[in-house]
């Protein structure tokens, strides 16, 4: 099976609380990338980052953190001290495949709501 | 830099009636997407093309066409809208295909 969970649908916090957002996929591939996108209320998706599967290094840029562990097939989200602005959807994706024949699974969305 | 446009941002139609979504690119990527977001079923890719005069299906393309006239332009045709079809549309592009992808900032669909 190829998919792609986000179990978390809906999350509120405080500003200034950490928060993670998790992602578990499943693939039988070996090669493969998962992605992170933001879709703030405005409504236009963002990309946030891509990691490939023989990378597994931790990311942190800013605030964002990012924990790829392929032992538990998971690529979490971390916002540190969050912010009103950080409110949003977010979704986790996995790209499968090769040259024209790759596809992008994603997964259904965290809602993620910031209140001051 | 414009990156990924569409047009129009919102549309009502009576079922029934035809339309076209365009979107358009400058950034001279080989790659282009059309995606439906619905509540609940994340977004769900109707149809792409992996270069000029090129299209391809994808996961729901039932009712919709495509075309690729030119590198910088994915048309979305509705020849007959459904109810079914009421959705938020995105377009996106990517220079290849394990690349990212930019979206455009959607059209709000009503079908009536």
């Amino acid at each position: 099976a190829q998919k792609v969970t986000q179990a978390q649908t809906e999350i509120s916090v405080v500003e200034k609380e950490d928060v993670t957002l998790d992602c578990v996929y499943e693939t039988r591939d070996t090669t493969y990338y998962l992605f992170w996108y933001k879709q703030p209320p405005s409504g236009e998706l963002v990309f946030l980052i891509r990691r490939n599967s023989f990378d597994e290094q931790n990311e942190i840029s800013g605030r964002y953190s990012w924990n790829f562990q392929k032992s538990t097939s998971s690529f979490n989200f971390t916002i540190t001290a969050s912010q009103v602005v950080d409110s949003a959807v977010y979704f986790c994706a996995l790209s499968l495949g090769a040259g024209n024949n790759r596809k992008l699974i994603w997964g259904l969305g965290t809602s993620l709501a910031v209140n001051p | 830099n414009a990156g990924v446009t569409q047009t129009p941002k919102f549309r009502v139609l009576k079922t029934g009636q035809s339309m076209t979504l365009l979107c358009a690119q400058d950034m001279n990527h080989e790659y282009m997407y059309w995606y439906r977001q619905d509540p609940g079923m994340g977004l769900r890719l109707i149809h792409y093309s992996v270069g000029e005069g090129t299209t391809a299906k994808g996961e729901v393309p039932d009712g919709y066409n495509v075309s690729r006239l030119k590198k910088q332009n994915f048309l979305l045709g509705l020849e007959s809208a459904a109810p079914s079809q009421t959705s938020v549309y995105f377009c996106a592009s990517s220079q290849w295909t394990a690349e990212k992808l930019f979206f455009g900032s959607g059209t709000q669909l009503s079908v009536l």
